[in-house]
């Protein structure tokens, strides 16, 4: 069965250093890929999506992310961190064959320290 | 333009009961999705609706049914309330269906059941 991975339940870093998040999908096919943002309260938000091409994607806050077929990875980074990016961020994954849901992983709580 | 909107925001209910949930989409969305996000984990997929029709469902029971209606609004109805179906409730719109589509969530309705 499908299924994403993000190893890390929570993450901590300073202000102003770098990000990454970590996913890891399991299909057979080139799945579409998206990362979310969830705010305390919110729904969520969409950061960036791939689907095909160049396999490093931006996106919104300063976001991008590098898909790795051979290691069947969507790593998520951000080259400074912001005290407004705390929040649960979760990767996502669709595909074809697997109709038309999103598979999204468990989420990684980022927190941000001053 | 709207975004999607939920209601109620919060809803409490006791086992057995059973409970109706609304969702909005976003102007111009004709599919809208359905996902359960229990405390701590990832949204699961429950089902989606495209132009009033199921159009693919999740591993959720009977019991788990919705609609969708003309304007392309949702209900999501859950029969027989069990203590595990507490959980943030999310709708998302799309513009069109398919797992390649950007989905556009709303705040969510968190059910606790006693």
């Amino acid at each position: 069965a499908q299924s994403v991975t993000q190893p890390d339940i929570h993450i901590t870093v300073s202000e102003g250093a770098s990000l990454e998040l970590r996913c890891n999908y399991s299909y057979g096919a080139t799945p579409y890929l998206f990362w979310y943002v969830q705010s305390p309260g919110q729904g969520l938000q969409l950061l960036l999506k791939y689907f095909s091409g160049d396999t490093l994607v931006q996106g919104i806050k300063g976001f991008e992310a590098e898909f790795k077929r051979s290691q069947s990875s969507f790593n998520l980074r951000k080259p400074s961190v912001h005290w407004s990016d705390a929040a649960e961020y979760f990767c996502a994954v669709g595909a074809e064959e697997y109709g038309n849901k999103l598979v999204f992983g468990a989420g990684t709580i980022l927190r941000v320290k001053s | 333009e709207t975004g999607v909107t939920q209601s109620p925001t919060h809803l409490i209910k006791t086992r057995g009961q059973q409970v109706t949930l609304r969702c909005s989409s976003q102007s111009g969305h004709n599919t809208v999705s359905w996902y359960q996000q229990a405390l701590g984990q990832g949204p699961q997929f429950i089902f989606q609706y495209y132009r009033e029709e199921e159009n693919g469902r999740g591993n959720f029971p009977p019991r788990f049914s919705g609609l969708q209606f003309p304007n392309y609004s949702s209900e999501l109805n859950v029969n027989a309330l069990e203590l595990d179906d507490s959980a943030l409730y999310l709708c998302a719109s799309s513009y069109v269906a398919g797992p390649y589509n950007e989905q556009f969530f709303g705040p969510g309705t968190r059910l606790t059941v006693l």
